[in-house]
């Protein structure tokens, strides 16, 4: 079956930092292309950022660019986001999104943003 | 950054047809845009219906399918059942970056 679980968020300041993780299974994660997606409460979707493969591209959303930044661990099958300068507006619940065809996503974590 | 548009909602009658288009402020959608279309229930992690255009995944109800419609991405559904109300989303890529639609929460009444 695959999964995808994701963890790391909390509570944080503005300016803060915070790692995300998703650790993954049943598929083979270093095949695929891996996306991080975050949905604001009560709002759509926004793609965050992904990842190729072999963790060679990263491209991300103008709204992170500079701030995140993703990658991977083939050897474990998992994948990271790395959120610095944290401000309120990233306050959201975080997906890993991915596998093939982007079929498979995680439950969420929630990244709350607040003094 | 580009902006993509959808309509904001929707209503189909059960057992109707109703179609959700997917705009791209660069111009038309094209398959090179490699549109995604995903379903979101209250509650939900997002689902992915249609994948590159017009392609399903084996979970995927046969009454959804995907096409281009008039330089717009389509998501067509023929048959609507009270279980497909949902939030959809569609998602075109831009040469490295992706952008989702503002979203269209579909009522089934």
């Amino acid at each position: 079956e695959v999964q995808l679980v994701e963890s790391g968020g909390g509570l944080v300041q503005p300016g803060g930092s915070l790692r995300l993780s998703c650790a993954a299974s049943g598929f083979i994660f270093s095949n695929y292309v891996m996306n991080w997606v975050r949905q604001a409460p009560g709002k759509g979707l926004e793609w965050v950022a992904n990842i190729q493969p072999d963790g060679s591209e990263k491209s991300y959303g103008d709204s992170v660019k500079g701030r995140f930044t993703i990658s991977r661990d083939n050897a474990n099958n998992a994948l990271y986001l790395q959120m610095n300068s944290l401000r309120a507006e990233d306050s959201a619940l975080y997906y890993c999104a991915g596998g093939s065809k982007c079929g498979s996503w995680g439950q969420g974590t929630l990244v709350t943003v607040s003094s | 950054q580009a902006v993509v548009t959808q309509e904001p909602s929707l209503t189909v009658s059960p057992g109707g047809t109703v179609t959700l288009t997917c705009g791209s402020s660069t111009g038309a959608v094209t398959s090179g845009h490699y549109p995604y279309w995903f379903q979101q229930k209250p509650g939900q992690a997002p689902k992915t219906l249609i994948y590159e255009t017009r392609n399903k995944h084996s979970w995927t109800p046969a009454r959804f399918s995907g096409s281009l419609l008039g330089g717009r991405a389509a998501l067509t559904l023929s048959g609507a059942q009270p279980e497909d109300e949902a939030d959809y989303y569609c998602l075109l890529h831009y040469s490295g970056p992706w952008v989702f639609g503002g979203g269209t929460k579909l009522t089934v009444l």
